[in-house]
Formats: structure tokens, C-alpha cells, sequence
């Protein structure tokens, strides 16, 4: 079974520019969840869709950072202007349940191998 | 804020010996994850324990619950240079919405 594919692995850009991550889940999971990692710490999550519909981007700074899942299946997660604290790992997971289930089978979560994010 | 804390932040043992580490955690859950984190797999998932279980194998892990005390650990028995890694326990909370939250992990190096 392919796993959860991420692109591109590594990007640099300059402070005030945009960039945008691509993310694949595996095959018929519900759920798809964008991370940031800054290094020395935990994921934190940005982002949780259920199918195409947004479950909770709460810690989303929704004034410049994006993301959509058209059609419940691949997800782009978009930073304009990027500022020099963004620089992270972005990963993507995904997981077979919904949100809203309990069936801790389902709750597993699937990583993708992030996107490298360097900003000067 | 995160969630869970893992303790110790870092940890350092001869290759053969058990590493334990510690997450606590601060509000009520359904499941408590944990995940490893290494430069060559990225983030694994280990094993998942739900609030009605006090402790659960997998192979060479071991990880308890404690609901009460808001805490579980995790033991990785005679340890090899591969789990080399940071370990990260995720919670997700109680109720309808099942939002995982990572901690902060802990660095764990195995010597050979």
C-alpha cells in the first residue's frame, strides 16, 4: 500500500513570499491533518479535514497560511507572505476514520515525509 | 498549548538496556498514541492505548496508562541502536471531536 506522498521534500525561500506543499494521502482515508514542526519540537497541528470539509483549523494563522482539500482526497496547504518564523517541517498525515469516531483502529495516523521549509 | 509533556526530554543508554519515558497529560482522553520520530522513517506510529486500558505489547514495547494520574510511559526493552529516535506520546481529547494533540517529546540515543 503506498504511503502518504508529500511535495516538494525541501524548499527556501525569501521573507514575503508564497509557497505551496502538496499532499497525497493514502487511499481512502477519511482524514487528513497538516502539521508544523519547528525543530527540538512536537507536530502542532494546523489543520484537520474530514473528507473535503474542515474539522478544525483553529491554530491556523488564517491570515496567511491556507489550505484546501478539493474533492475529499489530495490537500495543498499555502503560505503568502511567508515571514522568517515559518520556517518548519510541514507534515501530512492521514488517518481511516473520521473526526468523530472513537474506533481507536481508525485513529492511527499515516505521515507523510514532510517539506523542509527554510525561510531568509 | 500541548497537551502532553514527555519526560525525560532527553535520554541516553547502552545498547541492550530498557528506556523508559514518561507523558503526562492534562485533560481527559479517549486514546493515548505514541509515535517515533528518526531522520531516516519520519513519524511512525507505535502503539495506541484507549482510557479503558491500564496496559498494552507490542513486541518489545510496553506501554502503561494511568487515568488517574494522567500519565503513561513507555518501556522499550533491550534496546538496539535503531530505536535511536524522539518518541512522542499524542492525546486527543474526550467527547465528540477527537483532535490529537502531540507533546514535546523525548530525544532518546541508544550507543552500540
Amino acid at each position: 500500500e503506498a504511503g502518504v506522498a508529500q511535495s516538494p521534500r525541501y524548499k527556501i525561500i525569501e521573507k514575503r513570499q508564497s509557497v505551496a506543499f502538496w499532499c497525497n494521502p493514502i487511499s481512502g482515508h477519511a482524514t487528513l491533518y497538516w502539521y508544523q514542526q519547528i525543530l527540538g519540537q512536537g507536530p502542532k497541528l494546523l489543520i484537520q479535514f474530514q473528507n473535503n470539509g474542515v474539522v478544525d483549523d483553529s491554530q491556523l494563522p488564517k491570515d496567511r497560511f491556507s489550505a484546501e482539500r478539493l474533492k475529499g482526497v489530495d490537500s495543498t496547504l499555502k503560505i503568502q507572505p511567508a515571514k522568517l518564523e515559518d520556517s518548519a517541517v510541514y507534515l501530512c498525515a492521514s488517518s481511516l476514520g473520521g473526526a468523530f469516531l472513537t474506533y481507536s483502529s481508525y485513529n492511527e495516523q499515516f505521515f507523510g515525509p514532510g517539506t523542509r521549509l527554510t525561510v531568509l | 498549548s500541548q497537551q502532553g509533556e514527555e519526560d525525560p526530554q532527553a535520554l541516553s543508554i547502552q545498547e541492550g538496556e530498557n528506556a523508559t519515558m514518561n507523558c503526562s497529560y492534562k485533560t481527559s482522553i479517549n486514546n493515548l498514541q505514541w509515535y517515533r520520530q528518526n531522520s531516516g522513517r519520519g513519524l511512525v506510529h507505535l502503539i495506541l492505548i484507549r482510557s479503558n486500558e491500564r496496559e498494552k505489547h507490542s513486541g518489545r514495547l510496553r506501554v502503561t496508562l494511568d487515568t488517574s494520574k494522567k500519565s503513561s510511559s513507555l518501556l522499550i526493552t533491550a534496546s538496539r541502536a535503531a530505536d535511536t529516535a524522539s518518541y512522542f506520546c499524542a492525546t486527543d481529547g474526550s467527547g465528540g471531536y477527537q483532535k490529537v494533540t502531540f507533546g514535546t517529546g523525548t530525544k532518546l540515543q541508544v550507543i552500540p
